[in-house]
């Protein structure tokens, strides 16, 4: 079965800081990987998605990742980070496609000063 | 955006009730909606794929018997966790796959509190 693993649990950064939040997976086969985002009080969203090509994703809000599959990672990273980023952001994985189940992270916790 | 519709937020029940989480995909018609549960600090746990028309599929380790659920119709499935007991505590998560998309979309969860 596959697993998950974020580096972080919380984060704290001020505004026009860069982010990167790790994640790691274990499983040997192909894989689509995903970045969720919680703000506060609000359901998950997507941020982003790598199923085939380009290693590097680019998604909503100024985000991507990267996909290194020689090192089972997919981090994601934002130049610049603004209060709003402010969330619970989960990494995941699946292996059938996007009606396929999602096996999640544990979840970082970022918070931005102003 | 699509969205997908959970109810209730929240509830308290008592040990040995049942309850019933509905989920709904409001815009959309999903043929697959997935049941997930997080303990605090933790991550979501897939409980179960949910088919429209056809008997759930359980993750291993997830009684099926004390989490029935239910898949209708294309825009509604329901999770009924049966005699609740305190363990059963915790916040339930639905999720609808929008085919056209290929997107998951997330209900905004149920907290249940059985005491």
């Amino acid at each position: 079965a596959q697993s998950v693993s974020q580096h972080n649990h919380h984060v704290i950064l001020s505004e026009a800081a860069s982010l990167e939040l790790g994640c790691n997976y274990s499983y040997g086969g192909t894989v689509n990987l995903f970045w969720y985002v919680q703000y506060p009080g609000q359901h998950l969203q997507l941020l982003l998605k790598y199923f085939s090509g380009d290693p590097l994703v680019k998604g909503i809000k100024g985000f991507e990742a990267e996909f290194i599959k020689s090192k089972f990672s997919f981090n994601l990273r934002k130049p610049s980070v603004q209060w709003s980023d402010t969330a619970e952001y989960f990494c995941a994985v699946n292996r059938g496609g996007g009606a396929d189940g999602l096996t999640f992270g544990k979840g970082t916790h970022l918070i931005i000063q102003p | 955006g699509a969205v997908v519709s959970q109810h209730p937020s929240r509830v308290i029940c008592k040990s040995g009730t049942s309850v019933k989480i509905e989920c709904r995909s409001l815009d959309f018609q999903a043929t697959t909606m997935f049941w997930y549960r997080q303990f605090p600090k933790q991550s979501l746990m897939l409980m179960a794929t949910s088919n429209e028309g056809s008997k759930a599929t359980y993750e291993q380790g997830v009684e099926k018997d004390k989490f029935l659920i239910n898949h209708a119709s294309l825009t509604l499935s329901t999770l009924t966790v049966t005699s609740a007991h305190p363990e059963d505590s915790s916040f339930y998560i639905c999720s609808a796959f929008h085919g056209f998309d290929e997107k998951l979309f997330f209900g905004s969860g149920t907290q249940l509190s059985v005491l």
